[in-house]
């Protein structure tokens, strides 16, 4: 059973529209929840993360905005740019090293 | 800055085989990772180890074993390829508790096996 869930698995837009990638997750006892960014041939690298006693949180273009009691979040991407087109994936862990990851969605920024 | 080091890229095996990949971490961090990527199944944790000499397993180690002989270094061996599988695989470590830093991510080395 799959602890983090991703949707969709993938997404177009268009240049300058918000892209929203949405997550769920099944254990109540996550409190850290980052997301990575995954460009072909490369591993993926830490975008932004948020911990569950806050219910949004920014960084530029990129916000995460958190549910607590409905076991969601999403990250919403402003103003997409072309350079954005990439694997997005949301993770989820609590208090010890392992962190659970999504499938991921594949994101394309249609120029 | 840091960098993870994983080798060999690219490795091609034939069923049956035993086939280890290695990486090398000089962030000096404590927790090492390893995962594996399929295509539409996202990052699956097989093995991480939270100092030197320590393994922990993870949701996909069976037909894996694992070593972390160093600080620096920490290895993964496929005990037995299955035929036509085809997969990446990703080291990644972190400082320390992973809920208050990151994980830093090596390129991946794919497998293919005939």
């Amino acid at each position: 059973q799959q602890q983090v869930r991703q949707s969709p698995q993938s997404l177009t837009v268009w240049e300058g529209e918000t892209a929203i990638l949405n997550c769920s997750y099944e254990n109540s006892a996550f409190d850290y929840f980052p997301w990575y960014q995954q460009f072909p041939g490369e591993g993926p690298a830490l975008l932004i993360s948020i911990l569950s006693v806050s219910n949004k949180k920014e960084d530029g273009r990129f916000t995460i905005f958190f549910n607590k009691r409905e076991k969601k979040l999403s990250l919403h991407i402003a103003d997409s740019q072309p350079g954005d087109s990439a694997t997005y994936f949301c993770a989820a862990n609590y208090g010890n090293e392992k962190i659970t990851f999504g499938a991921g969605t594949k994101l394309t920024i249609k120029p | 800055g840091g960098i993870i080091t994983q080798t060999p890229k690219f490795l091609i095996g034939q069923e049956g085989q035993k086939l280890t990949l290695k990486c090398q971490q000089n962030f000096n961090h404590d927790t090492m990772y390893w995962y594996r990527q399929d295509s539409g199944k996202g990052l699956r944790l097989i093995y991480y180890s939270i100092t030197e000499n320590d393994l922990q397993k993870g949701d996909l180690s069976e037909g894996y074993d694992a070593s972390r002989e160093k600080k620096s270094s920490f290895s993964l061996t496929v005990t037995s390829a299955q035929k036509n599988e085809m997969a990446v695989f990703l080291c990644a470590s972190s400082p320390g508790t992973a809920n208050t830093g990151q994980l830093y991510f090596g390129e991946g080395s794919k497998l293919t096996v005939l």
